[in-house]
């Protein structure tokens, strides 16, 4: 059971460029959500999604694209990088009983 | 913003218990309690949650007092391993609100 799954784990981009960071998941959960966590720092809210086709904003969507075109999967587009972007990004599932489940983590430098 | 306050640290040593307290003064009836921890970089964990009776699993027990305004997560017996950043997080269970992460515990065990 792959659980929630991301990819890449490590990636350096340059200030401008853009990237998409992917998530998904083999549970069949409707709710989805990404985090940001800098250093030292708790978990963000950047955006979620509570099914197919719905996407909203959470604590900082600025800079950060979402689309959810399938249960299974929910990808984070940055258009134009910035070294503030420079954190750990998490994507979760949310379980029958609302309990989340996390992805290892993707580890983004932005020179 | 988040809807719970925790300490910001606590110590314990290894093979007592370790209470962490929690506030949820502004809880709804129909919001359940969650607790997850986050080992070092790594994704966070679900442990536990409940509604307004007492659970227990084999990570760990949760307290809710009568009135729901406040929780308690107990691991009975803490060993190295459970050095932690500890969240405690109100939510409806059914996926359809955003979930907001606040600072969390941070559990030292000590020999």
């Amino acid at each position: 059971n792959a659980g929630v799954t991301q990819t890449p784990k490590f990636q350096v981009l340059k200030t401008g460029q853009s990237m998409t960071l992917q998530c998904a998941q083999d549970m069949n959960h409707e709710y989805m959500s990404w985090y940001r966590q800098d250093p030292g720092m708790g978990l963000r809210l950047i955006h979620y999604s509570v099914g197919a086709g719905i996407t909203d904003q959470g604590e900082v969507p600025n800079g950060y694209n979402v689309s959810r075109s399938t249960t299974e999967d929910f990808p984070l587009r940055l258009e134009l990088a910035a070294p503030s972007q420079t954190s750990v990004y998490f994507c979760a599932s949310s379980g029958s009983y609302g309990e989340l489940f996390f992805g290892e983590g993707s580890r983004l430098t932005v020179l | 913003d988040a809807k719970t306050t925790q300490p910001t640290s606590m110590d314990c040593a290894e093979g007592r218990a370790a209470n962490l307290p929690c506030n949820h003064s502004t809880i709804s009836g129909n919001e359940y309690v969650y607790w997850y921890r986050q080992i070092h970089s790594q994704g966070p964990q679900y442990i536990i949650h409940g509604l307004k009776n007492n659970e227990t699993n084999e990570m760990a027990s949760l307290i809710i007092t009568e009135d729901r305004k406040s929780s308690t997560l107990i691991l009975p017996h803490a060993t190295l391993r459970d050095t932690a950043v500890y969240y405690c997080i109100v939510r409806v269970a059914y996926n359809t609100d955003k979930l907001i992460f606040g600072t969390g515990t941070r559990l030292q065990v000590f020999p």
